[in-house]
């Protein structure tokens, strides 16, 4: 079945850089754009970024533009968020999520997310 | 970068329907038919319960259902039961640099 599993999260301090990982299994990684969906304690869902299914595409909300890089590695079937110059409002869940289906803007496979918390 | 306008809370008894709406922009809700709902329970990932507007992935039961009209979609739960209770987020495709946006959230409480 199709699975998603983050992992990377832990305590940095403000400034700091963490590097999430989601590893997918049971479908053809290749295919899918993937999104990272973060989402702080007690507040709603906020998206941060979506890289197209070969990588060629990238885009980022605007709270995160120049400091996170979303890539992937598509002959490990693993995406990645490089987060840099960490502020205390990126802390929250990390969740990484795959498109339902090529180009379809909806997510339908969600991992069980990472906790990122940046304090000092 | 402005979410999607929820509103905060919609409440209604066993057996009752509930309508939740979701108001963005020609740029987004109202532009393109790529509007999604998803339900969170405390401490879980979302779950997909409607793309495109009114499609249900398989699994999710038929008592949900979507809309759309103008700038505003909507999300319906008829016979609403107690394992509804939850927060319920929509999204949309946005023609911008961002591309993507999720709306403001509604909890759901059932009476």
């Amino acid at each position: 079945q199709v699975q998603v599993v983050e992992s990377g999260g832990g305590v940095v301090q403000p400034g700091g850089s963490l590097r999430l990982s989601c590893a997918g299994s049971g479908f053809t990684f290749s295919n899918f754009a993937m999104y990272w969906v973060r989402q702080a304690p007690g507040k709603g869902l906020e998206w941060v970024a979506i890289i197209s299914y070969d990588g060629s595409n990238k885009y980022y909300a605007d709270s995160v533009t120049g400091r996170f890089t979303i890539t992937r590695d598509n002959s490990k079937n693993t995406l990645f968020l490089q987060m840099n110059s960490l502020r205390v409002e990126d802390t929250g869940v990390y969740y990484c999520a795959r498109d339902r289906a090529s180009g379809s803007y909806s997510l339908q496979y969600w991992g069980q997310g990472t906790l990122v918390t940046v304090s000092s | 970068q402005s979410a999607l306008t929820q509103p905060a809370s919609v409440s209604g008894s066993p057996g009752q329907s509930i309508t939740i709406s979701c108001t963005g922009t020609s740029s987004d809700v109202g532009g393109y038919n790529y509007v999604s709902w998803y339900q969170q329970h405390p401490g879980k990932a979302p779950k997909l319960m409607i793309y495109d507007v009114s499609d249900r992935p398989s699994g999710v039961s038929n008592r949900f259902s979507g809309s759309k009209s103008g700038n505003t979609a909507s999300l319906t739960i008829s016979g609403l039961q107690a394992e509804d209770e939850a927060d319920y987020y929509c999204s949309s495709y946005r023609s911008s640099s961002t591309l993507y946006v999720f709306g403001t959230g509604t909890k759901v409480t059932v009476l």
